[in-house]
């Protein structure tokens, strides 16, 4: 079946920090992966995403790159902000079309 | 130009209640949704819906159902709420592609609806 499983939080980080934030799938067939950002009090943005092994996508600073191999597209930044501050989710959209979340990491970035 | 509309933002309600929560959006989608999302921040699926097909997921009770008047439209009717009902709701939508074509396509989400039972 299909699955996504990212770390969970929270995770806490001073301003400027390295950020990385684990995520895997389990899939069959060529799923696209995304990853959305929520901000307090809103709904889901999507952040980034990839449709094909190797690709990278980036926004904002951030960037995630999708790793057949090792069925992971974990998102990295290299110096986060207090503005960064949300909760990521990492997300797959499965061939059947179907869209399965992970429980999503919470961020606090600290000055 | 808001993409995916819901209303109300807050609902405040009395146990044993029935309440809507409405949905719209401007995209052209083709495929609608809708979350619950809890206070530890976790995303569950209830619903998809598109004009052929509803998929349900079988964990949501028969209190919770979808009426769709229009593609542009998904409403989630609630029957007799219960203080578990408590949590933000998302509507979300996105473009179907056909089975075993690469989907690009993105998912969209509303403002969310924060449903207070007391």
């Amino acid at each position: 079946g299909n699955s996504v499983t990212q770390m969970e939080g929270p995770v806490t980080l001073s301003e400027e920090a390295f950020l990385t934030i684990n995520c895997t799938y389990t899939a069959t067939g060529y799923p696209s992966l995304f990853w959305y950002v929520q901000y307090p009090g809103e709904g889901l943005q999507l952040l980034l995403k990839a449709t094909k092994a190797d690709d990278k996508g980036s926004n904002k600073g951030f960037e995630a790159t999708y790793r057949k191999e090792t069925t992971s597209f974990h998102l990295e930044k290299g110096s986060v902000q207090v503005s960064d501050s949300a909760v990521y989710f990492c997300a797959l959209r499965s061939t059947g079309n179907q869209f399965y979340f992970g429980t999503g990491t919470s961020l606090t970035v600290i000055p | 130009d808001t993409a995916v509309s819901q209303t109300p933002k807050y609902l405040v309600t009395q146990m044993g209640n029935d309440k809507s929560i409405k949905c719209e959006q401007n995209l052209g989608h083709d495929t609608m949704y809708w979350y619950k999302q809890d206070s530890k921040k976790f995303l569950k699926i209830m619903f998809s819906y598109n004009n052929k097909e509803l998929i349900i997921n079988e964990t949501v009770p028969n209190r919770f159902s979808p009426k769709s008047p229009d593609k542009a439209h998904l409403n989630l009717h609630i029957n007799s709420l219960e203080l578990g009902d408590s949590a933000v709701y998302f509507c979300a939508s996105s473009a179907r592609r056909s089975r075993g074509q690469n989907s690009t396509d993105t998912q969209y989400f509303g403002p969310g609806t924060r449903l207070t039972v007391l």
